[in-house]
């Protein structure tokens, strides 16, 4: 019974590459939400989708960043031209229902990105 | 907007005692407050919800209270042992419903 899947588990870009994370939710999971961590910080919500759509990205900086959650394959988020202030852990949750119908999320162990 | 205030010194203690955590909130009543457990390097795991017609909650060794009128929700671990430390975050669920607001969490190291 496998939880959510995050890779890579580490990624190192340098300033102006591209990085791409992926999250595979827990299995018969349609909604999956994006967080992003700093040290000594709370996470913070970036985006919130369903399969095939993307229901709010109110957290998600309107540059650079972006999200998808096809209808088959693991949610994508994609962050363009990365630059230091992008290093951070990265976390995916899942939830069988949407958060208005249900209390929990399963979250994944999480991208450590590092910008050089 | 909605704000989770924890204690952000970390907090030790001896084997055996009791440890009390504290998560504030501003801004906002939510419905329900969440507690997590995360260890270095790994996500958030889901430990207990109280909802706002609950004073108190418990869960074997885990106890959380919720008091609306103080706008504060204590997590409680008692006969705490070494295993126990981690990071412990409150959460609530924004207004909207799609999202959850966090706190920075509060470290706890129990001695042996």
């Amino acid at each position: 019974n496998a939880g959510v899947m995050q890779n890579p588990r580490h990624l190192v870009r340098r300033r102006g590459q591209e990085a791409r994370l992926r999250c595979s939710p827990v299995k018969g999971h349609s909604h999956v939400y994006w967080y992003r961590q700093l040290p000594e910080e709370g996470l913070k919500f970036m985006v919130y989708l369903q399969k095939e759509n993307i229901i709010d990205e109110s957290g998600m900086p309107k540059e650079r960043f972006s999200a998808e959650f096809p209808k088959e394959g693991p949610s994508i988020l994609r962050i363009q031209q990365v630059v230091r202030g992008d290093s951070a852990a990265y976390f995916c949750a899942s939830s069988p229902d949407g958060l208005d119908r249900t209390d929990t999320q399963y979250f994944g162990p999480g991208t450590r990105l590092t910008v050089l | 907007s909605q704000k989770i205030e924890q204690n952000s010194e970390a907090l030790n203690i001896q084997e055996g005692k009791t440890a009390t955590l504290t998560c504030n909130y501003t801004n906002y009543s939510p419905a329900y407050l969440q507690w997590y457990r995360q260890d270095p390097g790994r996500g958030p795991v889901f430990l207990l919800l109280i909802r706002e017609n609950e004073k108190e909650k418990r869960k074997e060794r885990l106890k959380v209270t919720f008091d609306t009128t103080l706008k504060q929700s204590l997590f409680h671990i008692t006969a705490s042992q070494p295993a126990d430390s981690a990071t412990y975050l409150c959460a609530h669920p924004s207004g909207g419903g799609f999202k959850t607001i966090f706190g920075a969490g509060t470290r706890l190291f129990v001695k042996a």
